[in-house]
């Protein structure tokens, strides 16, 4: 079964409001999850590294006003896009680094199509 | 800076045919190398990562790959592609298992 679970998977919103994607790892603490974003045929990139009750790290270019992420346990992550405006249009994957069978491993969700009007 | 490039945006092969996917990477120092496949609906499985040691990988589901450092590639093979290797492929490169930069993908149809 998965390991992380995305929610939701597609969501169509209206230009100006706000979006939230949760992240949450099931059965397995994770202390770090990550966010990436896909346009479409290009690559998938990471916009940030949420770490579990303290501020997340933005990548270069990624607005951190704009893509507010927030950590507040070990199994959920989420990241809201505000103001949400047709170029925000795009898909969105999160990741979690958890510790599975005594390893540390990178488990993905399924991502969410976001699409804004 | 880390960067990948997945030189064919689409590749359609026969049931039972061999399949090979291209991955070009730039990194300064030695790096994490990773495939990832994602199903529709599904997440992103991790098939294989080389770091070090033997060049040639072997994964999950018959797939391998072979690190070619003077070449700066780690293409993706399996011997005979079966219809449930339909999906999406994406070759990813990093400092670590975490960190990673990822290509735009190849989509992979296997025809009957």
């Amino acid at each position: 079964g998965a390991v992380v679970s995305q929610h939701p998977s597609r969501v169509i919103c209206k230009s100006g409001t706000s979006v939230k994607i949760e992240c949450r790892s099931l059965d397995f603490q994770a202390t770090t999850m990550f966010w990436y974003r896909q346009f479409p045929k290009k690559s998938l990139m990471l916009m940030a590294t949420s770490n579990e009750g303290s501020k997340a790290t933005y990548e270069q270019g990624v607005e951190k006003d704009k893509f507010l992420i927030n950590h507040a346990s070990l199994t959920l992550s989420t990241l809201t896009v505000t103001s949400a405006h047709p170029e925000d249009s795009s898909f969105y994957i999160c990741s979690a680094r958890v510790f599975w069978t005594g390893v540390e491993k990178l488990f993905f969700g399924s991502g969410t199509q976001l699409s804004v009007l | 800076a880390q960067s990948v490039t997945q030189p064919d945006i689409h590749i359609t092969v026969s049931e039972g045919a061999s399949l090979e996917l291209r991955c070009n990477y730039s990194y300064g120092a030695t790096p994490y190398l990773f495939w990832y496949v994602q199903s529709p609906g599904q997440g992103l499985q991790l098939l294989l990562k080389y770091f070090s040691g033997d060049t040639l990988v072997q994964g999950i589901k018959g797939f391998e790959a072979e690190f070619k450092r003077s070449q700066s590639s780690f293409n993706l093979r399996k011997p005979s592609v079966h219809w449930s290797d339909a999906a999406e492929y994406f070759c990813a490169v990093g400092p670590n298992d975490y960190k990673l930069s990822f290509g735009a993908g190849t989509t992979v149809t296997v025809r009957a």
